[in-house]
Parts: structure tokens; C-alpha cells; sequence
């Protein structure tokens, strides 16, 4: 079955600072990989998507993430930390239309 | 156009109280995912419906819990008697249809079972 695990339970950046959130996934089929946000009190919203296009994939709010097979990851990044990106961060995978599965989460924390 | 719609937004309840839960997904929306998350983890799937068919529950507790999309919209989820390990936050999603991959949730219900 397919899974994700995110490396590191939290991550704090100053703002301005580059952001690098980690998933690495595990799949004996080609995936399709997704990273969701999620603020204090609501329900997950997503930032991104992979479905075997390109590799390098733009979401919104200056955020993207890259598909690297080799590495069986998913890193998500943003060149420049805003107050406003502070959340709960989530990786999902999801194969052949199954159902999602979802990793354990990163907080990330950005300091003035 | 509307999101998903949860409530209540907040529930506290005694163990053995039963608590119901509704969801109201996104028009035109054919499938709706309930999931269960507990603090600090992600969502994991409890019960997903195509249209009115429950298609995939095998992750739901059927001795307490119970699920229905009465004509294929609106959905309840029940647990009945709560028990203090219910205590998490209860999401309801929706996609167009199983194939399009991308889920819109809903802000969930926070349960806290004393």
C-alpha cells in the first residue's frame, strides 16, 4: 500500500527565509502526490498537486514542490517565508484512484 | 460557490452520549470522504461514498460508528456511545467524482468526549 512520511514535526523559519517542508513517499505504482494546508481551526486546503505532468509543480502562494522519482520524494519549497504561511502542512499520496493517504504533518513556524 | 459545510463546528459531550455529526458537500460533488483526525496527525479516511453507496468503510468502527447520504447529498456521521478516545476532529471532503483526485474539505467538527 501506498504511504508518505514527512521528515521533521516541525520547522521554523525566519521570515524572508527560504521554506523546505520534506515528504518522501512509498508506492509500487506511479503516484500522484499532494500537499495540503491546513490553519488553526479549518479544514485542509490545497496547495499543490502531482498527476505525471511536469515534475516541477507551481501551487499557490508562491509555493511549489518537485517530483523526483529517483528519490521517491516530494519536497514542498517557497523562496521567501511569510508571517501568513505559518500552518500545519500535510503530504498526501493517492494511487490508481485509490484513496488518499496522508503523512503525519509538519508545522511550520515563521519568526519575525 | 459554496464549500464544504460542516456542523457543528465545536461538540462536547459525556462518554456514552451518542453525537451526530452533518456534512453538506459541494454541489454536483459525487463522492464524499468522512475522515477522523486526531491532534497532531493527519486525516485518515473513516468512510468514502459514491453517490448514495458507501463503497469503502473498512476503516469505520461499526459497533459505535455509523454513516448515511440519504439521496446521494447530504451526509450524518453518528457514534453512539461515545467513548473518550472519540476526542478528535471529524472532516467531511467531497471531489466531482472519484478519478479527479482533488478534495475540497470542510472545517471539521472538533469532538471532545469527557
Amino acid at each position: 500500500a501506498q504511504s508518505v512520511t514527512q521528515l521533521g514535526s516541525h520547522v521554523s523559519v525566519s521570515e524572508g527565509a527560504l521554506v523546505l517542508l520534506r515528504c518522501n513517499y512509498s508506492s509500487s505504482v506511479p503516484p500522484y502526490l499532494f500537499w495540503y494546508v491546513q490553519y488553526p481551526n479549518q479544514g485542509l486546503q490545497l496547495l499543490l498537486k502531482y498527476t505525471s505532468a511536469a515534475t516541477l509543480v507551481k501551487g499557490i502562494n508562491g509555493f511549489e514542490a518537485e517530483f523526483k522519482k529517483s528519490e521517491t520524494s516530494f519536497h514542498l519549497t517557497k523562496p521567501s517565508a511569510h508571517m501568513s504561511d505559518a500552518a500545519e502542512y500535510f503530504c498526501a499520496v493517492s494511487v490508481e484512484s485509490n484513496d488518499m493517504r496522508f503523512g503525519a504533518g509538519t508545522r511550520l513556524t515563521v519568526k519575525p | 460557490e459554496a464549500g464544504v459545510v460542516q456542523s457543528p463546528r465545536y461538540k462536547i459531550i459525556e462518554k456514552k452520549q451518542p453525537v451526530a455529526f452533518w456534512c453538506n458537500p459541494i454541489s454536483g460533488h459525487n463522492t464524499l470522504y468522512w475522515y477522523l483526525q486526531n491532534l497532531g496527525q493527519g486525516p485518515e479516511l473513516l468512510i468514502r461514498y459514491e453517490n448514495e453507496e458507501a463503497v469503502d468503510d473498512s476503516q469505520l468502527p461499526k459497533d459505535r460508528f455509523s454513516a448515511e447520504r440519504l439521496k446521494g447529498v447530504d451526509s450524518t456521521l453518528k457514534i453512539q456511545p461515545a467513548e473518550l478516545g472519540d476526542s478528535a476532529v471529524y472532516l467531511c471532503a467531497s471531489s466531482l467524482n472519484r478519478g479527479t483526485y482533488e478534495q475540497y474539505f470542510g472545517p471539521g467538527t472538533r469532538l471532545t468526549v469527557t
